[in-house]
């Protein structure tokens, strides 16, 4: 049963850290989206990535947020320094992106607490 | 850019009551739809989805949706609720020939009380 995985799944810093967040996405998928996820915005989308090229990132605040993928098998969202603001739960989630098979599979989450 | 709007915020039923979750989309040309729910302290699963033909799309756990071109609309359906139909759930629209960024709507929060 492939799944997208993501670490942490909890994650509690202090204001200014750096903090790493790491996703792998099923294998096979060739689009990447990263989301946040906070009551009062809803879901949001941050940054999207097409055969690990970023093609959208205009959702991500780029002065403390930045998404990676390093290969194929690995997608990064770093936020450097993390602010209060930041709390939220951060999906990462991937698809095939084609034809009918467009629908994307979401990882469990990483729950960030910035104190 | 399309949009996606959910009227209903809050929905609280009872057990076996029937449901359906508004959904409209703004976008003049082809799209796929989906509806994804997120159980509490989950992620988000699909439900169900529509690409072509049936516009009436059947899903899982007796969920069905309805695809009305002419009204814009994919709204969720399930003829009798039951307790663990709690949770979230998000539509969200596809733009065919698109940059294959889905759009999706805030939610609406289910409540089913036993």
């Amino acid at each position: 049963d492939a799944r997208v995985t993501q670490t942490p799944r909890h994650k509690v810093t202090e204001m200014g850290q750096e903090v790493t967040m790491r996703c792998q996405p099923i294998l096979g998928h060739n689009t990447v989206f990263w989301y946040r996820q906070t009551m009062m915005q809803g879901l949001e989308l941050l940054a999207y990535f097409r055969n690990r090229a970023p093609l959208d990132d205009s959702g991500m605040p780029k002065d403390r947020f930045s998404a990676e993928m390093p290969d194929a098998t690995l997608a990064t969202l770093k936020i450097q320094p993390s602010e209060p603001r930041d709390s939220a739960v951060y999906f990462c989630a991937s698809g095939l992106g084609i034809g009918s098979y467009n629908e994307q599979f979401f990882g469990p989450g990483t729950r960030l607490t910035v104190l | 850019a399309q949009s996606v709007s959910q009227h209903n915020h809050h929905v609280i039923l009872s057990e076996a009551a029937s449901l359906e979750l508004g959904c409209n989309y703004s976008y003049g040309g082809t799209v796929n739809l989906f509806w994804y729910v997120q159980y509490p302290g989950q992620h988000l699963q699909l439900l169900l989805k529509y690409f072509s033909g049936d516009p009436l799309v059947k899903g899982i756990k007796g969920f069905e949706a309805e695809f009305i071109k002419s009204k814009f609309s994919f709204n969720l359906r399930k003829p009798s609720v039951q307790w663990s139909d709690t949770a979230e759930y998000f539509c969200a629209v596809l733009a065919s020939g698109g940059s294959y960024i889905p759009t999706f709507g805030r939610g609406t929060s289910l409540i089913v009380h036993p």
